[in-house]
């Protein structure tokens, strides 16, 4: 089966940078989503990593490593609108449905 | 560029009552669709998809049941609701390619069974 670890909390500063990681364990693995989920909405996608090393969009990067099945979103500047639920995603193994993290909850301080 | 609805947004229902949760696809074609639960602070469950005009696969078998009567058009349905059935039911699409797994959902619905 497929399974992907992540945090369920992140806490932060406004202005601070975070690193909330996803490990995964597929067969077949295509690439890594990340997905935004504010309270009350629907998850928004972010990123998707294909191939090793760093995507950047805005203050958000993600990383992905095939060799260590793992990944990460990198949020810099940190607003208080970034407080949200954070879930990384993957598909693999000749299937194109996602498995979902349980998501990570990145609340963020004044 | 493509858009996702689905409605209604909001619904409280009696326990035993019907349901019906339509969601619509615009600006592709033959896209792969999907039913998602989440209970609240949890994460997302996958309850139906589809790759094509009647292909529904379940995969959690439970009183709802889900169909495509046309392309982008995917219905999710209940006979009977239970009280467990509440939550928030997200519908989604993406690109019918094995590789395309960047999913994009629509706005959600809140069911509560009351």
């Amino acid at each position: 089966g497929q399974s992907l670890e992540q945090p369920s909390e992140v806490t932060a500063v406004e202005g601070a940078i975070v690193q909330i990681n996803c490990t995964y364990q597929t067969s077949g693995f295509y690439g890594l989503s990340w997905y935004q989920q504010h309270d009350g909405g629907a998850p928004t996608f972010l990123s998707y990593n294909a191939l090793d090393g760093l995507e950047e969009t805005g203050r958000f990067s993600s990383f992905l490593s095939r060799s260590d099945s793992y990944g990460y979103l990198l949020l810099q500047e940190l607003q208080m609108k970034d407080s949200a639920s954070y879930f990384c995603a993957a598909a693999s193994g000749g299937s194109y449905i996602p498995t979902f993290g349980r998501g990570t909850s990145l609340i963020v301080h004044p | 560029s493509q858009t996702i609805h689905q409605w209604p947004a909001t619904l409280v229902q009696p326990v035993g009552s019907p349901l019906s949760l339509e969601c619509t696809v615009e600006g592709t074609s033959n896209p792969n669709l999907y039913w998602y639960r989440q209970a609240a602070g949890r994460g997302l469950q996958l309850l139906f998809y589809s790759v094509g005009i009647g292909q529904i696969s379940s995969e959690v078998p439970q009183n709802l049941s889900a169909s495509r009567p046309q392309d982008r058009q995917f219905i999710l349905s209940s006979k009977k609701l239970l009280l467990s059935d509440s939550g928030f039911y997200l519908c989604a699409w993406s690109v019918n390619r094995v590789s395309g797994n960047t999913i994009y959902f629509g706005e959600g619905s809140w069911l509560t069974v009351v």
